[in-house]
């Protein structure tokens, strides 16, 4: 039960802004949204993880709703490099990360 | 080199087959994971490691998984009488607080991919 749900596929164009939208209706106040990605062959990469509050890091900003039962991954200018599955999941304490499906962003050149 | 190392990178194996899959987590992580990956899924938790002791192995798929981390840093992940249903790729993932990666990040290494024939 991966417990988030994610569209399965997305595209946009090099050098645009990317929205990743993630529902998590049934979240408890002391979960955490963690995201990360998978480019193809390589392990899963960490991108951003929060709470409650919205987070900026070097690769992408992570938009948390008011009621917490969504988020939003942003990626500000996508590149090529970007395209990977891009898995959302939400941990709870003591849980290990499940990964669902994610989704495959394609970025078009 | 400074990320999550693991060997082989490819394994094909005959049905019937023990085979071992190793780890060299990052120098001084507490938490050690396990995943299967199955092709076009998400990654499926195996089991966790804090240190030497195995936390959670309620992921395994059977008793041929046996999963050990003897001194609390390289771990290896056995599969004994390997099936053609355990062809997956399979990723290891360490982390620097002890728990599960809760409030820091996990870093994966780049997989075992197992083919049985």
């Amino acid at each position: 039960d991966a417990k988030t749900t994610q569209p399965n596929s997305m595209e946009s164009n090099e050098e645009e802004p990317v929205h990743l939208p993630c529902n998590h209706s049934t979240i408890s106040g002391t979960d955490y949204i963690h995201w990360y990605r998978q480019l193809p062959s390589q392990g899963p990469e960490y991108v951003i993880h929060g709470l409650t509050s919205n987070v900026n890091n070097r690769m992408a900003s992570l938009a948390i709703a008011e009621d917490r039962k969504s988020s939003t991954l942003i990626l500000h200018r996508a590149t090529l490099r970007d395209a990977a599955v891009y898995y959302c999941i939400r941990a709870s304490q003591n849980e290990k990360l499940t990964f669902g499906t994610g989704t495959r962003l394609t970025i078009i050149p | 080199g400074a990320g999550v190392s693991q060997s082989p990178r490819y394994k094909v194996a005959k049905r019937g087959q023990d085979v071992a899959l190793r780890c060299d987590p990052i120098s001084g992580h507490v938490s050690l994971f396990w995943y299967q990956q199955a092709l076009g899924q998400g990654p499926e938790f195996l089991t966790y490691f804090q240190n030497e002791a195995q936390l959670d192995k309620s992921g395994l798929p059977s008793d041929r998984f046996f999963a050990e981390r003897p001194e609390g840093s390289v771990s290896t992940l056995k599969i004994q009488r390997t099936q053609q249903e355990d062809s997956a790729v399979y990723l290891c993932a360490s982390s620097l607080i002890s728990g599960t990666a809760l409030i820091t990040e996990a870093f994966f290494g780049q997989g075992t991919r197992l083919t049985v024939v």
